[in-house]
């Protein structure tokens, strides 16, 4: 069965300060999605990115970077120069592909709280 | 688009009352999810419809909820009787066909704003 561990129950920071939430899957197939989303104080989830099994390229998109590697099984997510606005709930997702699946198996998320 | 729309954003029952959740997906998504999220068990996979069927109902909790997905555009979930343990935020969510071969895509499951349920 696929599994996604968020060890990281709460992390806090001081504005400006980098920020790395740790995210470990478990899955049996070769092929599978990996997701991060953002749930703010106001509780809507937020897509922040998919990445597919076969492409192991790192990722950045403006203060957000992703970290994929597949020989430990993680998909990290850094916050570079955090903001107040970050401050939320991250959940990391793993979708499998075979089997006909789409399910989506969140971790138990990391609360961030930024402080200024 | 306006995105996956969910009604009502607050429910208030009585124990035993049906309660009726909808959602109204994005235009042209093969896929529907309803999840539900409570501080002890995080974000669960209740039930998910590919072109409006039912593929995997394993997450439902039992025979008092039931999902139905008639058309395209319109999503229920129905709790009868409802019970203080079924307060929860539930979530829908649709999503676009995911596979695209070896291509990178980056798009994902879009969730509706949830509703708050609350079981007195």
């Amino acid at each position: 069965a696929q599994k996604v561990t968020q060890a990281q129950t709460e992390i806090s920071v001081v504005e400006k300060e980098d920020v790395t939430l740790d995210c470990v899957y478990e899955t049996r197939d070769t092929t599978y999605y990996l997701f991060w989303y953002k749930q703010p104080p106001s509780g809507e989830l937020v897509f922040l990115i998919r990445r597919n099994s076969f492409d192991e390229q790192n990722e950045i998109s403006g203060r957000y970077s992703w970290n994929f590697q597949k020989s430990t099984s993680s998909f990290n997510f850094t916050i570079t120069a955090s903001q107040v606005v970050d401050s939320a709930v991250y959940f990391c997702a793993l979708s499998e592909h075979q089997g006909g699946s789409e399910k989506l198996v969140f971790g138990k998320g990391t609360k961030l709280t930024v402080n200024p | 688009d306006a995105g996956v729309i969910q009604s009502p954003r607050h429910e208030v029952t009585e124990m035993g009352q049906e309660v009726t959740l909808r959602c109204k997906p994005i235009s042209g998504h093969d896929y529907l999810f309803w999840y539900r999220q409570t501080m002890m068990r995080g974000l669960e996979l209740l039930i998910y419809f590919n072109n409006n069927v039912p593929i995997d109902d394993s997450g439902m909790p039992e025979d008092r909820f039931s999902a139905k997905m008639p058309n395209a555009s319109f999503s229920t979930l129905k709790i009868q009787p409802s019970e203080p343990r079924d307060s929860a935020v539930y979530f829908c969510a649709s999503s676009p066909l995911l596979r695209s071969g070896t291509g990178y895509s980056n798009y994902g499951y879009t969730f509706g704003s949830g509703t708050r349920l609350t079981v007195v």
